[in-house]
């Protein structure tokens, strides 16, 4: 079975400090691709970054970076230069076989 | 990125009654669409899966003759909560998905939601 598991259900940061949301997921695939995506109160879904299982590099999007250690099943968002903006549930997500499978998500509060 | 739009964004309706909510691909043609389930404060959960032109793939514990799913077009997809009670009060999310060409990845793009609430 493919799960995703997100450890932190609340996190806090200071605006223009830097924080990390932990994900650590399980499947069986060999490929695969993995996503963090924000929702914000709108609640729409918005893809950060996302990283797929054969490159061995991190993906980075601007402020956003990620830590995936492939070996742990690990993938972990960097938020550097937090913005009052980044206040949002920030789900990680696994893809494969056609379907998405989302942890339970980080609510992530950036105060002034 | 490609647009997905949900229609109607907030619905409040009678216990008993049915709900027709749409999912609309703007400006690609959907092959695959998704419809998701999230209670509040919590995650999206899968409900089914939609091919245009062949029917819809429920996941494990939701009944498809409560959750009807229509993908009529490359572009529509719909989803009807037939008799619908207090316990269905949810957020419900779409996303649509293109074909992927050469791309080993198709990506899916997210309707902004609709909130029902049964009474």
């Amino acid at each position: 079975a493919q799960t995703v598991t997100q450890s932190q259900p609340e996190m806090s940061v200071q605006e223009a400090e830097t924080v990390t949301l932990s994900c650590t997921y399980d499947t069986s695939e060999n490929n695969y691709y993995l996503f963090w995506y924000k929702q914000p109160p709108s609640r729409q879904m918005i893809l950060v970054i996302r990283q797929e299982a054969y490159k061995q590099q991190n993906a980075t999007e601007n402020r956003f970076s990620v830590n995936f250690q492939k070996a742990a099943k690990s993938f972990s968002l960097k938020i550097s230069d937090s913005q009052l903006g980044d206040t949002a549930m920030y789900f990680c997500a696994l893809h494969n076989t056609d379907k998405l499978i989302f942890g339970t998500g980080t609510r992530l509060q950036v105060f002034p | 990125g490609a647009v997905v739009s949900q229609h109607p964004s907030r619905v409040i309706c009678k216990s008993g009654t049915s709900v027709k909510i749409e999912c609309r691909s703007l400006d690609f043609q959907a092959t695959t669409m998704f419809w998701y389930r999230q209670f509040p404060k919590q995650s999206l959960m899968l409900m089914a899966t939609s091919n245009e032109g062949s029917k819809a793939t429920y996941e494990q514990g939701v009944e498809k003759d409560k959750f009807l799913i229509n993908h009529a077009s490359l572009t529509l997809s719909t989803l009807t909560v037939t008799s619908a009670h207090p316990e269905d009060s949810s957020f419900y999310i779409c996303s649509a998905q293109g074909d992927s060409g050469l791309s080993s990845y198709n990506e899916q793009f997210f309707g902004p939601g609709t909130r029902l609430t049964v009474l």
